[in-house]
């Protein structure tokens, strides 16, 4: 059965700093990873997806990569802003979809 | 803008009295989904309708229950919620269910039950 870990649970950082947020998977046989936000007491918003077949998606001052054979995803953050504070999940496409638990990241101004 | 619309975005129920959540798309996607989401947790898919074909996760309680009228809404019902059932729920939907499709998500209900 899948396993989708994020570690770490919760992250803060000061304005303005890159961050690295990562995702690990037990099982690579995947057909897509899918990086989600979530602001609180709110539903997901779809960032990036990445399908088996590629390496990385990028998108403004976010950049996703993809290494399947060693079961993990990264979400790079460039230039962090308070805006960006919110709770980041995963999610590993199989025959099903497996969600990690996220990541809560603070940016303080 | 085509969009996941949920109502209503908080819904409070007493224990044991049936509810239902509603969601609607306007993305003509084939594919709706419902997940259920407590605090600090992962969601976890309770059951997904492709087109009129309804499928149920194994370990989805029978509490619960779905109806798709149409390809634009779909319901989830809760026949007898208890205090464990308090969670977000979310509905989402794809455009078919090629596993290379892209989700795309709803803003979620808060459910709370007394």
């Amino acid at each position: 059965k899948q396993e989708v870990t994020q570690i770490p649970a919760a992250l803060s950082v000061p304005e303005g700093e890159n961050l690295v947020l990562n995702c690990s998977f037990t099982d690579s046989a995947i057909y897509n990873l899918q990086w989600f936000r979530q602001d609180p007491g709110k539903g997901l918003t779809s960032l990036l997806l990445i399908q088996s077949s590629q390496r990385e998606q990028t998108s403004g001052r976010l950049n996703a990569s993809l290494d399947k054979s060693s079961g993990r995803s990264t979400l790079y953050i460039a230039a962090s802003q308070p805006g960006d504070s919110a709770t980041y999940l995963c999610a590993v496409r199989d025959n099903d979809m497996r969600f990690g638990a996220g990541t809560r990241l603070t940016v303080k101004p | 803008d085509a969009m996941v619309i949920q109502n209503p975005r908080y819904q409070v129920t007493q224990f044991g009295k049936p509810v239902t959540l509603s969601c609607s798309q306007t993305l003509n996607h084939n594919v709706m989904y419902w997940y259920q989401q407590k605090s600090s947790q992962a969601p976890k898919l309770l059951f997904h309708y492709y087109d009129k074909d309804f499928n149920n996760e194994a370990d989805t309680p029978d509490n619960f229950q779905s109806r798709r009228p149409n390809t634009s809404f779909c319901f989830l019902d809760i026949r007898s919620p208890g205090l464990g059932d308090a969670a977000m729920y979310l509905c989402a939907t794809s455009r078919d269910r090629w596993l290379t499709n892209e989700q795309f998500f709803g803003p979620g209900t808060r459910l709370t039950v007394l």
